[in-house]
């Protein structure tokens, strides 16, 4: 059974960092990509980043790109998300998803999910 | 980037009775060279995280009953609930997979009539 686990979430003022972390299991680890997808209080679903199986590739919405960085550790089977530069619109429910099998074609969707993590950027 | 909009919003039906979400794309999201729509829907209780339903546009995630089929292609889809249950109530989202980013739909909440 996949099982994800976020933790790292918690509150911070504006312009302070955060670094998330996902513990994967039941699955082969390196073999799919990862990803954050957040969701604000009340409001739908933001796909955030992504890597690749190796942790070769990595891919950002435009809205954190330069602030945000999506890595991982295969050997400990963990995923991270370090957050710089926070502001009031990253408050969110940051969710650790597992990629569906790698395509020819095509970008991310999401075939396991973990509980999240809640960020909260304030004052 | 490929904006996915949902229709309605929200949506009340009555036990038993057949619930019709729609999603539009402002780009295809079929792709000629497999003739595969990059559309999946996702379903997410209250408190829980997102669950897949369906890709593929209109095919079922492993465990989905059956009462939940997705329809459409190109530009249009749909996801309908044949028989409505207490347990569907939940916020549904569509998303296309063609490119990306990868975009949700604004979601659409079911409840009951």
């Amino acid at each position: 059974e996949v099982q994800l686990l976020e933790s790292g979430g918690g509150l911070v003022q504006p312009g302070g960092s955060l670094r998330l972390s996902c513990a994967a299991s039941g699955f082969t680890f390196s073999s799919y990509a990862m990803s954050w997808v957040r969701q604000a209080p009340g409001k739908g679903l933001e796909w955030v980043s992504g890597i690749s199986g190796s942790g070769g590739s990595a891919y950002y919405a435009d809205s954190v790109k330069g602030r945000f960085t999506i890595s991982r550790d295969n050997s400990k089977n963990t995923l991270y998300l370090q957050m710089n530069s926070l502001r009031a619109e990253d408050t969110a429910l940051y969710y650790c998803a597992k990629n569906c099998p790698p395509r020819s074609f095509g970008s991310y969707s999401w075939d396991s999910w973990g509980q999240g993590t809640l960020v909260t950027v304030s004052s | 980037d490929i904006v996915m909009t949902q229709s309605p919003d929200s949506l009340a039906v009555s036990l038993g009775e057949r619930a019709t979400i729609n999603c539009k794309s402002s780009q295809s999201v079929l792709y000629s060279s497999n003739n595969k729509n990059y559309l999946a829907w996702y379903q997410q209780k209250p408190g829980q995280p997102p669950k897949m339903l369906i890709y593929w546009a209109s095919t079922r995630e492993s465990g989905v009953p059956d009462r939940f089929s997705g329809s459409g292609s190109g530009t249009d889809f749909t996801l309908t609930i044949s028989s409505l249950q207490a347990e569907d109530v939940a916020v549904y989202y569509c998303q296309q997979y063609y490119s990306s980013p990868p975009l949700f739909g604004q979601g659409t909440k079911l409840e009951i009539k």
